[in-house]
């Protein structure tokens, strides 16, 4: 199975853009990359998903690497309601999802 | 509204004891799964559905069983053989294909006194 590394915890001052990075050196050429956030004591929710090009959403955007060994997050202007934990995922075969450790993202007012 | 629905929120249990953890859905996902989330850690798989049926273990099964009789519902029970069964579970459904966004519960905290 594939395997996600991600930092700990990060910090970012309000209405800056913050890059959150994951390392998945392991992805298989059909896996794709997943993105999910955590509030204390709430399920994780979706955030965004991507193969092989960048996406955008309203939320966010992913940029994935050219050799798909590691992708990155990247919330164009934090606030302080995007305070979570962020979970980087890689599905394994058609149902099973890998998720890393997370990151513990903290907004600076 | 569609969603998956977790019962209870809080669950307290005596060593030695069985407990069934809820699980439904109405988003009619073929898959669905249980993860376990100790504090300050990410989420481990315990067992996942891909059809009614059917069942696979995930990485931390032992001491856990499940069942899969009705496309809504994916009941977790945690048996006495679980060594540390306090944590927080999650359930959580998705629809078929590798790109498919996972909706989760709002999760079960179980204590064990």
């Amino acid at each position: 199975d594939a395997k996600t590394t991600q930092p700990n915890s990060m910090e970012s001052n309000e209405e800056e853009p913050v890059h959150l990075p994951c390392n998945h050196s392991t992805i298989s050429g059909t896996d794709y990359i997943h993105w999910y956030r955590q509030l204390p004591s709430q399920g994780p929710e979706y955030v965004i998903h991507g193969l092989t090009s960048n996406v955008n959403n309203r939320m966010a955007s992913l940029a994935i690497a050219e050799d798909r060994k590691s992708s990155t997050l990247i919330l164009h202007r934090a606030t302080l309601r995007d305070a979570a934990v962020y979970y980087c995922a890689i599905t394994s075969g058609t149902y099973k999802y890998i998720f890393g450790t997370g990151t513990r993202l903290k907004v600076l007012a | 509204d569609g969603g998956i629905t977790q019962s209870p929120k809080y669950l307290f249990r005596k060593e030695g004891q069985n407990v069934t953890l809820s699980c439904e859905q109405n988003l009619n996902h073929d898959a669905m799964y249980w993860y376990r989330q100790d504090p300050g850690q990410g989420l481990r798989l315990i067992y996942y559905s891909q059809i009614v049926n059917d069942f696979q273990k995930g990485d931390i099964a032992e001491g856990y069983s499940v069942s899969r009789e009705k496309k809504e519902s994916f009941p977790l029970t945690v048996t006495s053989a679980q060594q540390n069964p306090t944590a927080f579970y999650l359930c959580a459904s998705s629809g078929q294909g590798r790109f498919s966004e996972q909706f989760f519960g709002p999760g079960t905290r179980l204590t064990v006194l």
